[in-house]
């Protein structure tokens, strides 16, 4: 049963555009949120967290909005630039250190 | 200077086999993590390890077994290689259990291949 979801395998967006990466969970019990950038023969990068108790959070061009009633958040990043291409998890906190992460979306941000 | 390292990088053998990955964190991190990433690209919790006692252990086959000498190093051995264990397996740290929050430093992952 996977508890944290990323239904869009892929994403293209020009550059300049607005990027919006999407994440649903099941459980309501997580306290954190994050999204994390992974390139090609690389681990994971940490982008942004969100807490449970927050509605946004902003960070330069990235910012995670959070809807709680809706189990869902989403990455926003603005403007898109080509060096963000990457696959983008979204991961979720359960405490004791455990991250569950999503499946990723591959972004692409085409010149 | 590598802040999560971990070696081999790429490992091809042969099933049956016995194989060992190490990590070292130099992050001054209490907590360390070992992540599996299948065929599927999910990203799975193995075992984590708070100053060298074992914290987490998900459902992962007794085959593998984690060590962790000091807290600034956690190894994964595993027994008896399955063509199903080929993966690429990720080892990360954090400044405590709590700080997950704060984001896990990764690895740059080491590709198991079993023949």
């Amino acid at each position: 049963d996977q508890q944290v979801k990323q239904n869009s395998p892929s994403l293209s967006v020009q550059e300049g555009r607005i990027s919006i990466l999407n994440c649903d969970y099941t459980n309501s019990m997580f306290d954190y949120f994050l999204w994390y950038k992974k390139y090609p023969a690389e681990g994971p990068t940490f982008l942004i967290s969100i807490s449970s108790i927050k509605d946004k959070n902003e960070d330069g061009r990235f910012t995670v909005f959070l809807n709680k009633s809706a189990k869902h958040l989403s990455l926003h990043i603005v403007p898109s630039q080509p060096g963000d291409s990457a696959v983008y998890f979204c991961a979720a906190s359960q405490g004791g250190g455990k991250l569950i992460f999503g499946q990723g979306t591959e972004l692409s941000v085409k010149p | 200077d590598t802040a999560v390292s971990q070696t081999p990088k790429y490992l091809v053998t042969q099933m049956g086999n016995d194989k060992s990955i190490k990590c070292e964190q130099n992050l001054g991190h209490d907590t360390m993590y070992w992540y599996k990433q299948d065929s599927k690209k999910f990203l799975k919790i193995m075992f984590s390890y708070n100053n060298k006692e074992l914290i987490i252990n998900e459902t992962v086959p007794n085959r593998f077994s984690p060590k962790s000498p000091d807290k600034a190093h956690l190894n994964l051995h595993i027994n008896s290689l399955e063509l199903g264990d080929s993966a690429v397996y990720f080892c990360a740290s954090s400044q405590s259990i709590r700080g997950a929050r704060y984001g896990y430093t990764f690895g740059s992952g080491t590709r198991l291949t079993v023949v």
